[in-house]
Order: C-alpha cells, then sequence, then structure tokens
C-alpha cells in the first residue's frame, strides 16, 4: 500500500505569508490521483486540488498545486485568515481505495 | 446544490453496532459512488470502504473487512454506514463524501459516534 508521509506536521506563519506543504509518497502516484483538502475545526474536509494541480470550484487561486512521481507540493501563496487550518493530501489507488496522509496544521505565528 | 446530510450523533456500549445514514441531493444518486471515512478525536483522516449506488459493489479498507458494512438504498438516495462489535477505540467523527473522478466532493457534516460503557 501506498503510504503518503506530509511535510511539517506544524507550519507557524503570519497573515500575508508564503506556505508551502510537501506531500510524499512511498512510490510513485499518478498525478491524476492525487487531490489535496483543507479541513478548518468542527467542519469536514473540502476538497482545494485534485489531479495533483487543478482547482476545485470556488477554489481562490492563491492555493496551488504541483509535483509529480512521488513528491506533491500545496502552496498558499499569501496567508489569508481563512487559510490556517489543518491540510491533508490523498492518493486514489485501484479496486478503488484511498489513502490520507497525516496532515500539516498551519497555524498563527 | 449537491448536498449530503448525515443522521445525528450516536452513543453506544463496547460491542453494539452503530448504523450511520447519508442522505444525497442535487445530483443522480447512482451517477458517483460514496466513501466513507472516519477521524478520530484529534486524529487525522482514515477511509474505511466505498459503495456503488449504480450496482451496489463495496470496497472496504482491510482494517474493517468482516466488521463493516455499506449499503445504498436508491429510492431514498440514502447510503449506510454499518460497522459492528464496536469498541472504545471506535469513537469518531464519520463522514461520508461524494465521490468525484479519484476525489471527494462533497463531504457530509460529519456524525459522531461515541462508544462508551
Amino acid at each position: 500500500d501506498i503510504v503518503l508521509t506530509q511535510s511539517p506536521g506544524t507550519l507557524s506563519l503570519s497573515p500575508g505569508e508564503r506556505a508551502t506543504l510537501s506531500c510524499r509518497a512511498s512510490q510513485s502516484v499518478n498525478s491524476n490521483y492525487l487531490a489535496w483538502y483543507q479541513q478548518k475545526p468542527g467542519q469536514a474536509p473540502r476538497v482545494l486540488i485534485y489531479g495533483a494541480s487543478s482547482r476545485a470550484t470556488g477554489i481562490p487561486d492563491r492555493f496551488s498545486g504541483s509535483g509529480s512521481g512521488t513528491d506533491f507540493t500545496l502552496t498558499i501563496s499569501r496567508l489569508e485568515p481563512e487559510d490556517f487550518a489543518v491540510y491533508y493530501c490523498q492518493q486514489y489507488g485501484r479496486s478503488p481505495t484511498w489513502t490520507f496522509g497525516q496532515g500539516t496544521k498551519v497555524e498563527i505565528k | 446544490q449537491v448536498q449530503l446530510v448525515q443522521s445525528g450523533a450516536e452513543v453506544k456500549k463496547p460491542g453494539a453496532s452503530v448504523k450511520v445514514s447519508c442522505k444525497a441531493s442535487g445530483y443522480t444518486f447512482t451517477g458517483h459512488g460514496i466513501s466513507w471515512v472516519r477521524q478520530a478525536p484529534g486524529q487525522g483522516l482514515e477511509w474505511m470502504g466505498w459503495v456503488s449506488p449504480y450496482n451496489g459493489n463495496t470496497n472496504y479498507a482491510q482494517k474493517f473487512q468482516g466488521r463493516v458494512t455499506m449499503t445504498t438504498d436508491t429510492s431514498t438516495s440514502t447510503a449506510y454506514l454499518e460497522l459492528r462489535s464496536l469498541r472504545s477505540d471506535d469513537t469518531a467523527v464519520y463522514y461520508c463524501a461524494r465521490v468525484r473522478g479519484t476525489w471527494f466532493d462533497p463531504w457530509g457534516q460529519g456524525t459522531l459516534v461515541t462508544v462508551s460503557s
């Protein structure tokens, strides 16, 4: 099974700063099968990015995804107050199955 | 708009079973799979399994095989998750989510299941 490892575990930044979140897979992942989610306290997750780099409907363009193979990145170009949350990467496998990374918390510095 | 509305919180004793519902609206129910994901308190997301409303096919995460059943009722556009032989470490928020392509969108609001004696 593919394991997704996210780093760092916690990212302490100020509003306006750039956030770079990493998701590393234990083996190569089809880019079409890599998604990113945002979860705020007490809320369900929501999709931000699918297919490694496609923004979901209604997601601001300060969010971008990139990467291929085993290394994927979610970038928030300028943090807004509402962006402080936990972010998860997810990969899809045959059968079908899905796997999540353990999450990165973006907190206010 | 596309919406998934889940049933309310449950409190169960160890060894009991729980059945959580997820009612879909705003789209063709049989056109998309439903996945179930759980989140223990303060922990990350854990995928539990998938069910196809189109033909009833399922695929469960190995961890839950033998203890979980996922079904759908196309007449009411509702998906169900049943988890048996509950333990204290099954205490979690359980989410349903529509499978769109290879990602999940949207998610239900979550159902808290508490297992306690």
